[in-house]
């Protein structure tokens, strides 16, 4: 069956240093993959889509790795601000057509300043 | 331009009984997906609604049903309330073409 897993521990950085987030899957062949920020009793808000045949995705400090070989995907906010810190999901289409997102379990992530 | 819009934000039911969520999605999208979200795991998926039409469902049993009226507004039923039914209940909107979800701010389901 199709699985996502993300690091349960909270991570727990600096102020400045970049934050890494990692989600695997398997059984998956997704065609894309997507990142949302979810903060305490709101709903995950979109951050970012990345697709099969993209490698890497940046958005202002965020950036996105695809690595469909190692069925991995890697997060990064770099100069991480308190702001910053919330709960990071990964969402992907399951394998049959229809656009519905599976998510995973999310990992929260606190930047101390 | 509002987002998607949920109502109400927080209910509590008796086991047993019947609850109903509403959901108005962000403007000019026409497909509306509702998901549950314990508290510390993921959202997982409910039902999808376009064409007012239940389009994809996920593992979720008959006492979960809902609906999507010709203005793409939505709704959320559960009957025979459980208490593992306690949850924040979202509702998202897309669009074709589509590029993410825009989610609401959920509503907060309590049994007891």
């Amino acid at each position: 069956s199709q699985k996502i897993e993300q690091n349960s521990e909270a991570l727990n950085i600096q102020e400045g240093k970049t934050a890494t987030l990692t989600c695997n899957y398997t059984n998956y062949s997704p065609a894309y993959l997507q990142w949302y920020r979810q903060d305490p009793g709101r709903g995950p808000v979109f951050l970012l889509l990345i697709r099969e045949n993209e490698k890497e995705k940046r958005k202002e400090r965020l950036k996105v790795t695809f690595d469909t070989t190692l069925k991995q995907s890697l997060f990064h906010i770099t100069a991480s601000q308190p702001a910053d810190s919330a709960t990071y999901l990964c969402a992907l289409p399951p394998g049959n057509a229809g656009n519905m997102l599976t998510f995973g379990g999310g990992t929260r992530l606190m930047v101390k300043p | 331009d509002a987002g998607v819009t949920q109502s109400p934000t927080h209910l509590i039911k008796t086991r047993g009984q019947q609850v109903t969520l509403r959901c108005s999605p962000k403007s000019g999208h026409d497909t509306v997906s509702w998901y549950q979200q314990a508290l510390g795991q993921g959202p997982q998926f409910i039902f999808q609604y376009y064409e007012e039409e239940e389009r994809q469902r996920g593992n979720f049993p008959d006492r979960f049903s809902g609906h999507q009226f010709p203005n793409y507004s939505s709704e959320l039923n559960v009957n025979a309330l459980l208490l593992g039914d306690s949850a924040l209940y979202l509702c998202a909107s897309s669009e074709q073409g589509f590029r993410g979800y825009t989610f609401g701010s959920g509503t907060r389901l309590t049994v007891v």
